[in-house]
This record gives structure tokens, C-alpha cells and sequence, in this order.
């Protein structure tokens, strides 16, 4: 079975440009989560999808979105790209989300110069 | 109410010694707490979780201790290895919403 896969693997923007990434889920798994990892922050969730519909939102500005197709794979955008938004970017996959093992990707390493 | 707070920020153990991560929480409604481990260039990894209607969770060298009244949970790491070396996470969800996450804790397993 494969696992969660994320393109591309390292990407490198300027401020002010924008960005899509790209995660494929196991086959099977309806639920995609998005989480921003940084060394000062950690692990910061960004946002969850289920069945093509946002179901969990965290606290990040509206520059970060995000949208799931019906094949469950999703994407997330950064608009107007700032020096602070370079971190690993992770996806995670479940069945459902309802505490159920999540599966993460390797991640999307941006760097924002 | 959201947080879970780990500690400590990073743990050095001797190979064979038992390493312990200790995790608090405040929202009482938390009913799904798993350890996550990552290697360098990796995505985390679950590697054990636990409900809150069990106080202890062995899977091998790897135990939970939870303790539902002090709101606190632990990751024991019994005859430690070299090759646990990595950043453990432990986390909280309750139902549908989002995983909160400790802030990591990094282990080194010295030979």
C-alpha cells in the first residue's frame, strides 16, 4: 500500500509569489490534514478535509487555504509569500479523522527568500 | 485550553536506560492521546496512542502511562537504542477536531 505522498519534496519562493502544494493520501483515506512544522512553533495544524469539505480550520491568516478533490487528494496554496511562511509542510492522511491513526507524508520543505 | 505541554525539550540516555517524556494537558474533553516519532527528513511516525479509559498501554519497549486526574500522560522508552535517537511528539484530539501537538522532545540514545 502506498503511503502519503507530497509534491514537491523542496521548493524555493520569493516574497510575495504564491504556492501550491500537492498531497496525495493512502488509497482509501477520506480525511486530509495540513500541518506547518517549524523549529520555534512545532507542529501547527492548518486545516482538515473530509469528503471534499473543510472540517477543521486552525489559526492561520487567510493567505493559507487548502482544497480536497474527489479522488481525496488535496492542495493547499500560500498567497503572497512572507520570509516567516518557510517551514515543513506536512500532510497526514486517516480513514476518518475521528481518532483514528493518521499517516504523514515526508512533507514539502519551502523556503521563502 | 488547546495546549498539551511537553517536556523536557530534550533527553539524553544512555543505551539500555529508560527514557521518559512527560505531556499535560488542559481540555478535560481530550479523549485521544498518541505519541508520534520522526527521523530527520521524515514525517512523524504514530507509535502509540492511548484512550483515556485504560491508565497504561505497553507495545513493546514503548508504554504509555496515562493519569486522567493530574491530566498527564507519559511515554516510557524501556532498554533504549541508538536508533530510537529522533524528536517524539505526544499530541491530543477529542473526536473530529484537530490534533494538538506538544511542543517535541528530542532523544539522543548514546552508545
Amino acid at each position: 500500500k502506498a503511503g502519503v505522498t507530497q509534491t514537491p519534496r523542496y521548493l524555493i519562493k520569493t516574497r510575495g509569489q504564491q504556492v501550491t502544494l500537492s498531497c496525495s493520501p493512502i488509497s482509501g483515506h477520506r480525511s486530509v490534514s495540513w500541518y506547518q512544522q517549524t523549529p520555534g512553533q512545532g507542529l501547527q495544524f492548518l486545516f482538515e478535509y473530509f469528503s471534499e469539505t473543510q472540517r477543521n480550520k486552525g489559526n492561520f491568516p487567510g493567505r493559507f487555504s487548502g482544497r480536497q478533490f474527489s479522488n481525496s487528494r488535496s492542495e493547499m496554496n500560500v498567497s503572497t509569500l512572507e520570509l516567516g511562511d518557510s517551514a515543513l509542510y506536512l500532510c497526514a492522511s486517516s480513514q476518518d479523522s475521528l481518532n483514528t491513526e493518521a499517516f504523514f507524508g515526508q512533507g514539502t520543505r519551502l523556503t521563502v527568500v | 485550553q488547546q495546549q498539551v505541554k511537553q517536556s523536557p525539550q530534550s533527553l539524553i540516555v544512555q543505551k539500555g536506560g529508560i527514557s521518559i517524556i512527560n505531556c499535560a494537558y488542559e481540555n478535560t474533553a481530550f479523549d485521544y492521546f498518541p505519541w508520534y516519532q520522526q527521523f530527520p527528513g521524515k514525517g512523524p511516525a504514530l507509535l502509540i496512542a492511548i484512550r483515556p479509559d485504560v491508565s497504561e498501554k505497553k507495545e513493546g519497549r514503548f508504554t504509555i502511562s496515562f493519569n486522567k486526574s493530574a491530566k498527564q500522560f507519559s511515554l516510557h522508552i524501556m532498554d533504549s537504542q541508538p536508533g530510537d535517537s529522533a524528536t517524539y511528539f505526544c499530541a491530543a484530539s477529542r473526536g473530529y477536531q484537530k490534533v494538538t501537538f506538544g511542543t517535541g522532545t528530542k532523544l539522543q540514545v548514546i552508545p
